[in-house]
């Protein structure tokens, strides 16, 4: 797609389950970023990737919080024993180069409540 | 470390007003700046950004923005706004520091509504 691409646009679930959130990046951009979204907090960093590795996950809030990318492409935010206070949007970034201030690409977001 | 502040949560306009939103940062390195838009039940996209050059940028849809250094702001304006501008706008910075990854630090928002 000419975009980025977030799945699941909706996801409802119980307090304690673990869920994954996708993202598949623009095609061709190195750098993909994942933000979360949340009222009171606003817009959070939460890790950066350049290409598989990690140089930046200093935004996860806890260690239930985990992500990968595989491929260069497509990374997957996992949130293990969800808590209500993990309700929020989270939304996945991309740029091409990740450095002089190049545009990042945001997705629609996933929105996550925890019941 | 970056910080941004967004002095107003909220502010409500006429339509064909002109409007200013107010951006401050705080940053130990030059930084990069930026104004990103959502609409009702959008992602996040991006106004316009400075990078270098001129103070003043510009938008497609008649918005603008100063860099002033030396008030360390980046306040966006629009001298006329349409019903189509009400949205929340996000004002954010990343660091001139290639390590960092391009990371953006946003502010809490401004919640413009235009009304009729």
């Amino acid at each position: 797609g000419a975009g980025v691409s977030q799945s699941p646009s909706n996801k409802v679930t119980e307090k304690g389950k673990d869920v994954e959130l996708r993202c598949d990046p623009i095609s061709g951009h190195t750098a993909l970023y994942w933000y979360r979204q949340s009222l009171g907090q606003g817009l959070e960093f939460l890790i950066y990737f350049q290409g598989n590795s990690a140089p930046d996950k200093s935004g996860l809030p806890s260690d239930r919080f985990s992500a990968e990318r595989t491929g260069g492409s497509v990374s997957t935010l996992t949130i293990q024993r969800t808590q209500q206070e993990d309700s929020a949007v989270y939304l996945c970034a991309s740029t091409f180069n990740p450095s002089s201030g190049n545009t990042i690409y945001f997705g629609e977001g996933s929105w996550l409540t925890v019941v | 470390a970056q910080s941004v502040t967004q002095l107003d949560s909220q502010v409500p306009v006429f339509e064909e007003a002109p409007v200013e939103l107010r951006c401050n940062y705080s940053s130990s390195v030059s930084v990069y700046l930026f104004w990103y838009v959502q609409y009702p039940n959008q992602g996040l996209q991006l106004l316009l950004k400075y990078l270098s050059g001129s103070t003043l940028v510009e938008s497609i849809n008649g918005f603008e923005a100063e860099f002033n250094k030396s008030q360390t702001s980046f306040h966006l304006r629009k001298p006329s706004v349409h019903i189509s501008d009400t949205a929340e706008y996000f004002c954010a910075v990343s660091p001139m520091i290639k390590a960092a990854g391009n990371k953006l630090t946003f502010g809490g928002g401004t919640r413009v509504l235009v009304k009729p």
